[in-house]
């Protein structure tokens, strides 16, 4: 079955600091891996994707990722987080034969102190 | 080039009732996909719709259903609401059928079951 787990449901970093958001996906197949954000009151944005070639797979606003097959992971991370990045992110997993099926993990809340 | 338009944003129901929501994609997009979104249950994939062709289909009773037009717009309608529908209904598009494709998402409608 077709599943992907964000470790944690909420995560509280201070601002400036790094903060890795954790992503693991169950498939034995070729996958497309993608994270997106969302804001208050709003749809889904993408921040970034991996469809084949480097591990590491730059984002908007600073973000990053490395997709891990080994582990089957992708873990999202920030050198450096602004209150502004405050919001509910999203791993999400889609295969070749399913089209455009999303299947999302169930989100992770970042909260940014000050 | 506008983004992913989905109407009406906000609409209060009661049980047993039926509603109709709707999705422009963006120009050019002919695969419309569907998402329901709660906090229990989180991201969840209704159908997808691609040149007026169901190509996808998620786990949802038969009381939700959806179509696409030859302009590539969409609509999903929910009969005999239920108090368990109450939702936000996120639409979102690409330019064709593939996992590899990014997904636009729209702003979402939401949906209140009374």
């Amino acid at each position: 079955a077709q599943s992907v787990t964000q470790l944690d449901s909420q995560v509280p970093v201070f601002e400036e600091a790094p903060v890795e958001l954790r992503c693991n996906y169950s498939s034995s197949v070729s996958v497309y891996l993608f994270w997106y954000v969302q804001y208050p009151n709003q749809g889904l944005q993408l921040l970034l994707k991996y469809l084949s070639g480097s591990t590491l797979v730059k984002g908007i606003n600073g973000f990053e990722a490395e997709f891990n097959k080994s582990q089957t992971s992708f873990h999202l991370r920030k050198p450096s987080v602004h209150i502004s990045d405050t919001a509910e992110y999203f791993c999400a997993v889609s295969y070749m034969e399913y089209g455009n099926k999303l299947v999302f993990g169930a989100g992770t809340i970042l909260r940014v102190k000050s | 080039k506008a983004g992913v338009t989905q109407t009406p944003r906000y609409l209060i129901k009661t049980r047993g009732q039926q509603v109709t929501l709707s999705c422009s994609p963006i120009s050019g997009h002919r695969s419309v996909s569907w998402y329901q979104q709660t906090p229990g249950q989180g991201l969840q994939f209704l159908f997808e719709y691609f040149s007026e062709t169901q190509r996808n289909k998620g786990n949802f009773p038969g009381r939700f259903s959806g179509r696409q037009f030859s302009n590539s717009r969409s609509e999903m309608n929910v009969s005999t609401l239920e108090l368990g529908d109450s939702a936000l209904y996120l639409c979102a598009s690409s330019p064709t059928v593939s996992g590899a494709n990014v997904l636009t998402f729209g702003a979402g409608s939401r949906l209140t079951v009374l």
